[in-house]
């Protein structure tokens, strides 16, 4: 069964310090991995992605890593601000259907303390 | 900032009411989907189109129903709706190319009183 799997569920850090979230997948054949945040009650804005072959990629003070051997991606920030306060989402996308069925984890609820 | 929109932002209807939850991109996107997201969980698909006159059911089951007669325009209704119905609904769209970002508007929140 194709699943997403994040860890912690819920992170509490202050302001300025650095975070890393992580997300396992099983999902085969795999196609890419993305990072969503999402901030309450609104939609998803994709953050990263990762495609197979690539191992590291940033974005601003996101830095998403990704080991397609163990099937595991991780999203580190640094310096966090309040505005980070967000949920964050792994989305893994297979390659074993027309539709490229995107696969959503449960997200990290990550909230910045001032 | 994605072209896709979605209205209203935030129902509350009584039970047993008809609703449509509409949603529209400005992007051309082919593929267009509506998540269901309960607080705290994962979204979980309810209904995806291809295209045009292309709709199909996704992983969780519902009572709602799509259809799509234009390509930017992929509404949701609900025939008759009750308290379980209550949700975030999001839509979202993408390009027909394997690995394409999928862009989401900004949610439903439906509570049914």
């Amino acid at each position: 069964k194709n699943q997403v799997e994040q860890s912690p569920q819920s992170l509490i850090i202050l302001e300025g310090k650095n975070c890393t979230l992580q997300c396992n997948y099983t999902v085969s054949p795999f196609s890419n991995l993305r990072w969503y945040k999402q901030d309450t009650g609104r939609g998803p804005v994709s953050l990263t992605i990762m495609t197979f072959s690539e191992n590291t990629k940033s974005n601003g003070r996101y830095t998403a890593t990704l080991d397609a051997d163990t099937k595991q991606s991780s999203l580190h920030i640094t310096a966090s601000q309040l505005s980070d306060s967000a949920s964050y989402i792994c989305v893994v996308t297979d390659r074993g259907s027309t539709l490229g069925r995107l696969y959503f984890g449960r997200g990290t609820q990550l909230t910045v303390w001032p | 900032e994605a072209d896709i929109y979605q209205t209203p932002r935030y129902l509350v209807i009584g039970t047993g009411k008809k609703i449509t939850l509409e949603c529209s991109q400005t992007m051309g996107h082919d593929k267009m989907y509506w998540y269901q997201q309960d607080p705290g969980m994962e979204l979980h698909l309810i209904h995806y189109s291809y295209g045009v006159n292309s709709t199909e059911k996704g992983d969780l089951s519902s009572e709602s129903t799509v259809s799509r007669i234009r390509t930017e325009h992929f509404p949701l209704t609900l025939e008759s709706a009750r308290p379980s119905h209550t949700s975030q609904y999001l839509c979202a769209s993408s390009a027909d190319t394997l690995g394409t970002e999928a862009f989401f508007g900004q949610g439903t929140r439906l509570t049914v009183v």
